[in-house]
Formats: C-alpha cells, structure tokens, sequence
C-alpha cells in the first residue's frame, strides 16, 4: 500500500518561510509524478503544484507561484515544497499526493497532510 | 485555465434513494475527470479515474458518466456510508483544478 507521510507544517508568521517534505515508499517513486493539494479549513479543495517523475515538467497554481517552489529526490524517495513570502490566507492542511502516471495529474493517493498555519 | 462547475453545493438525501452530482467544465476536458469523496476529518480518496473507471474496492453503486464538458458521480442507492463532501477534478491541462464540492447530508 503506498505510503506518504508529509511533515514540516507549523505556525509561521506572514512573510517568512517553511518547508515541507513528503517521505513516500511501497511504491517505485521514480515512476510517477507527484503533487501538492492543500484544504484551507472548512473550504475545498485546492492543487498547489506538481512535478513530473524526473523533474522535468512543473506547474504551480497561480495564487503561489513565484512563492512556492517544488522539489523532488528520487534516491531519497521524497518530495518538497518551499514556501516563501507565506501569507495568511497559506494557511491550510497540505497535502502530498501521488499521481496515476509520470505526468497525468491524476491524483490516485493521498498522505495524511501537515497543516501549515500563518499568523502573527 | 479550465473552471470547474459543480452542483448542487449540497444536498439532503435519505438512505436508498439515488443520488447524481454534476460537474460542467468550461471548456472540453476529453474524459480526464476524477471524483473524490471525503468524509469529515479524513483525507480525500478517489472514488472514479478516467470519468466511468471504479477504483479498485469502491462499491459499485458509485459510477461516473460524461465527457467533454459534462460530467456526473452518480450513488446508485445511499448508504449511510456514503454521507460526506464529494469534489471533481479536471486533470486535462494545468492548473488542475477541482469543483467546489457537494456536501452530501442525511435528510
């Protein structure tokens, strides 16, 4: 069963930064690409950002790029999102999330989430 | 970027009677769809790949139709399982984007 266990969220203030890592395994995770979705609280859902299997294709949402960079390292089995220049409404439980293929975007596995909170 | 469309934001059913959900894309989206469904507190899982696909261990009384531009989940009969908040997702071109979701209540 694939595993995806997201860590590094926490209470950060407006405009500073956090990383978060996403340790995946029982899957091959050379094989797929990989994404972020994050649920701020009470709201839907909203994708962040994928990156293709080797990296070579990205995509961000438009409310965080130029913030937010993603990140992979296949011999580490895991995945990264940098977050910059955080704003309130960041705030969310993020998600890490396996995709169907190499770059299909279909979503197929979710971890857990980390929550990600930003206030002064 | 590809809207999302869906209806009803939320419905009450009871148990036994069927349910449908409508997802309308703004443009032609081929049958790259997906639906989800979360229960409160949990993560979301995928219920229906490729627009009609049934993940594997999904009961069947869930099924999806549609293509291009219209999309449906359909609950065959309500259980009380089934009570929870279902979104689409487009996944044809990026930024993927989901619905804004159905909240499914007990009636």
């Amino acid at each position: 069963e694939v595993q995806l266990v997201e860590s590094g969220g926490g209470l950060v203030q407006p405009g500073r930064s956090l990383r978060l890592s996403c340790a995946a395994s029982e899957f091959t995770f050379d094989d797929y690409a990989m994404h972020w979705v994050r649920q701020a609280p009470g709201k839907g859902l909203e994708w962040v950002s994928g990156i293709s299997w080797n990296s070579g294709n990205i995509a961000y949402a438009d409310s965080v790029k130029g913030r937010f960079t993603i990140s992979r390292d296949n011999a580490k089995t895991s995945l990264y999102l940098q977050m910059n220049s955080l704003r309130a409404e960041d705030t969310a439980l993020y998600y890490c999330v396996k995709d169907n293929g190499g770059n299909s975007g279909d979503l197929d596995s979710w971890g857990q989430g980390t929550l990600v909170t930003v206030s002064s | 970027d590809i809207q999302m469309t869906q209806s009803p934001s939320s419905l009450s059913a009871s148990v036994g009677d069927r349910v449908t959900i409508t997802c309308r894309a703004s443009q032609g989206i081929r049958n790259d769809l997906g639906w989800y469904q979360q229960k409160p507190g949990k993560v979301p899982e995928r219920l229906i790949y490729a627009a009609s696909n049934l993940q594997s261990g999904v009961p069947s009384r869930f099924s999806g139709s549609g293509s291009g531009t219209e999309f449906t989940l359909t609950i065959g009969s309500l259980q009380p399982e089934d009570f929870a908040t279902y979104y689409c997702l487009q996944y044809n071109s990026y930024p993927l984007t989901f619905g804004g979701g159905t909240k499914v209540e007990i009636k």
